[in-house]
């Protein structure tokens, strides 16, 4: 079952522009990552946020967690053409007596030169 | 430099045949997973390991078969009770089973892309 949802599915700027994408879940997390992949490659770490955590940094990228609201945001500042990538999210959360890593079904971001 | 080789990246299978895809690991991992992504889906888990000799199944484990021999080696063979076999392959390793440091998560592979022809 799908944990996290990102929205949107897709998405189409112009570079420098900012790029935001969104992640939805449904049950309590003990984090949340955002991670990228390229066409036809494997998914590469970004950043990882606890639960007790409300925004983190790293370099030109800001991720947000509200638990509250049970969502999140990945935020790519002035945006590359080398940042087109699909952008997943991926819950850690309890399960059967271990942390089960879920993943969502990706925003789509393609940065136009 | 430490990581996940898969091989190989590009693999044909024919109908009622199976097939292994490699997943090698030089990073002292405990847990290793293989996921499959097909478009619209993400990825989903098929099997994952905890430690050597020991394996779970995922969401999606039928069809599918591992083994856990050594600590550095996580081999999927996709069988011919797999009918819809087509899709991305990914393998993946963590410290933990679903353990992430504070800025490192789980270490993918570059996949294996199989088709059934």
């Amino acid at each position: 079952s799908q944990q996290g949802e990102e929205d949107p599915q897709a998405l189409s700027i112009q570079e420098g522009e900012n790029a935001t994408m969104n992640c939805s879940y449904k049950t309590s997390i003990n984090n949340l990552q955002w991670y990228r992949q390229n066409s036809g490659r494997g998914l590469v770490h970004l950043i990882l946020i606890r639960s007790n955590e409300r925004e983190k940094h790293s370099g030109r990228l800001r991720v947000t967690l509200d638990t509250s609201k049970k969502s999140s945001s990945l935020l790519i500042t002035a945006s590359r053409a080398a940042d087109t990538a699909s952008y997943f999210c991926a819950t850690g959360a309890n399960s059967g007596g271990y942390q089960k890593v879920t993943f969502g079904i990706g925003t789509k971001l393609q940065v136009i030169p | 430099d430490g990581g996940i080789t898969q091989s190989p990246k590009y693999l044909f299978r024919k109908e009622g045949q199976n097939v292994t895809l490699s997943c090698e690991q030089n990073l002292n991992h405990d847990a290793m997973y293989w996921y499959r992504q097909d478009p619209g889906q993400g990825l989903r888990l098929i099997y994952y390991s905890q430690i050597v000799n020991d394996f779970q199944k995922g969401d999606i484990a039928e069809g599918y078969s591992v083994s856990r021999e050594k600590k550095e080696s996580f081999p999927l063979t996709v069988t011919s009770a797999q009918k819809n076999p087509t899709a991305f392959y990914l393998c993946a390793s963590s410290i933990g089973l679903g353990q992430t440091t504070k800025n490192y998560g789980y270490t993918f592979g570059s996949g294996t892309r199989l088709t059934v022809v």
